[in-house]
């Protein structure tokens, strides 16, 4: 069956270069969240959307990091002027909507930056 | 949303039941208990949750304590591809917030 998709898998990039990152949602889920997950440790919220609304960018480190999601269901994670400190592995999930029903996640994207 | 506490570490034979206790005393009324696992390489695999009631599903079953302030995870009969990090959540309206999880290993 068709789950979360991400690509690239991976992601080499120079420090300072802008980097996107794609996800592909389960059909017809309403929502899709954004996660970043550090080498060793558990994955951290970035922001959520429902349908193309973006409702919470709490989790977003800085404003070098954007999320878009224009038509409800692909949403591009966006990463400028890349550094160090974003490598990461970085995950997406989509559920049907947001109250208990569970997300579900891609493999994520592992960004390296050197 | 309540924080959980679980173990760092557990090991299981092969063939045989894994418990994986999580404990989250200040949940509040309207939140659940949610479990995932992630298998190296992999993002998190959705595996069940529960408001109240016991739980069981074709991976696994979820026992809720009475007063709710603990829970167990149960894979009946482990596999040497259950070997994972377990995550124990709590969620009410808001977004998933992992802790450290337990790492099970299954021994042959």
């Amino acid at each position: 069956g068709a789950g979360v998709s991400q690509s690239p898998r991976y992601k080499v990039a120079k420090r300072g270069q802008d980097v996107a990152l794609r996800c592909d949602p389960i059909s017809g889920h309403v929502s899709l969240f954004w996660y970043q997950q550090a080498l060793g440790q558990g994955p951290e919220f970035l922001t959520y959307f429902q349908n193309e609304a973006q409702l919470d960018k709490s989790g977003l480190p800085s404003d070098r990091f954007f999320a878009e999601r224009p038509e409800g269901s692909v949403s591009t994670l966006k990463i400028q002027r890349t550094q160090q400190e974003d490598s990461a592995v970085y995950l997406c999930a989509s559920s049907l909507d947001r109250s208990n029903q569970p997300q579900h996640f891609g493999d994520g994207t592992r960004l390296s930056i050197l | 949303d309540a924080k959980t506490t679980q173990p760092p570490s557990m090991d299981c034979a092969e063939g045989r039941a894994a418990n994986l206790p999580c404990n989250h005393s200040t949940i509040s009324g309207n939140e659940y208990v949610y479990w995932y696992r992630q298998i190296h390489s992999q993002g998190p695999q959705y595996i069940i949750h529960g408001l109240k009631n016991n739980e069981t599903n074709e991976m696994a079953s979820l026992i809720i304590t009475e007063d709710r302030k603990s829970s167990t995870l149960i894979l009946p009969h482990a596999t040497l591809r259950d070997t994972a990090v377990y995550y124990c959540i709590v969620k009410g309206y808001s977004t998933l917030t992992f802790g450290k999880g337990t790492m099970l290993l299954v021994s042959p």
